[in-house]
């Protein structure tokens, strides 16, 4: 057990559709990431937030969104759904910005998009 | 762009046999990351590496990170039914989007009783 807790485990919505997903860290790590797994993938990041501020960002369009709130807790926001955002999306939190030191990953929540 | 490869993708095997899975890449990594990931959960980390032809163990697990630090093993030596899972290797950006991880597809290992 990693000590990150993600909600829900399990959604299910129709293509257009807005979603949030929602992550708590363990307590005292400031760094919160999060990464999308399609089927058969590895892990893509999305992006992470240090102290409620977006620091970095992969290649993933606007409509990916995030919130970072001080009592360790963060969300993930999608907009206008699309069939292809259909995956297991993974917040890891971390101590440090530096992602050579170890990310501990929550169990993910399955998306999928009708 | 830095990219891994893992391979094989699939792997099959009777308990008590050995196996080695491999992740390769063109680019130099400063460290890498193994992880395992069983079904409905998320990536565990079993070890990272950082000198160039290091090797750390980990019960029946062998690391090893080459020399160039462009690629990395893992051996499972006797294979139980418990080292089922996916494997991904993983590692840092190099730069100043070191904040995050470049992972690979993984290997899917199933052992079968």
């Amino acid at each position: 057990e990693t000590g990150v807790t993600q909600s829900p485990t399990h959604l299910i919505k129709t293509r257009g559709q807005q979603v949030t997903l929602r992550c708590s860290s363990q307590s005292g790590h400031n760094t919160v990431s999060w990464y999308q797994q399609a089927l058969g993938q590895g892990p893509q990041f999305i992006f992470q937030y240090y102290r409620e501020e977006e620091n970095g960002r992969g290649n993933f369009p606007p409509r990916f969104s995030g919130l970072q709130f001080p009592n360790y807790s963060s969300e993930l926001n999608v907009n206008a759904l699309e069939l292809d955002d259909s995956a297991l999306y993974l917040c890891a939190s971390s101590l440090a910005l530096d992602a050579s030191g170890e990310l501990f990953f929550g169990e993910g929540s399955r998306l999928t998009v009708l | 762009t830095q990219l891994l490869e893992q391979s094989p993708q699939f792997l099959s095997i009777q308990e008590g046999e050995n196996l080695t899975v491999y992740c390769n890449s063109s680019s130099v990594f400063s460290s890498l990351q193994w992880y395992r990931q069983e079904p409905g959960e998320g990536p565990v980390l079993l070890v990272t590496v950082v000198t160039g032809g290091e090797v750390k163990k980990l019960k029946r697990l062998t690391f090893q990170f080459g020399d160039a630090r462009k690629d990395s093993s893992l051996h499972i030596t006797a294979a139980q039914p418990g080292d089922t899972g996916l494997y991904l290797c993983a590692g840092p950006n190099s730069g100043g989007s070191n904040y995050k991880l470049t992972f690979g597809k993984g290997t899917l290992l199933t052992v079968n009783p």
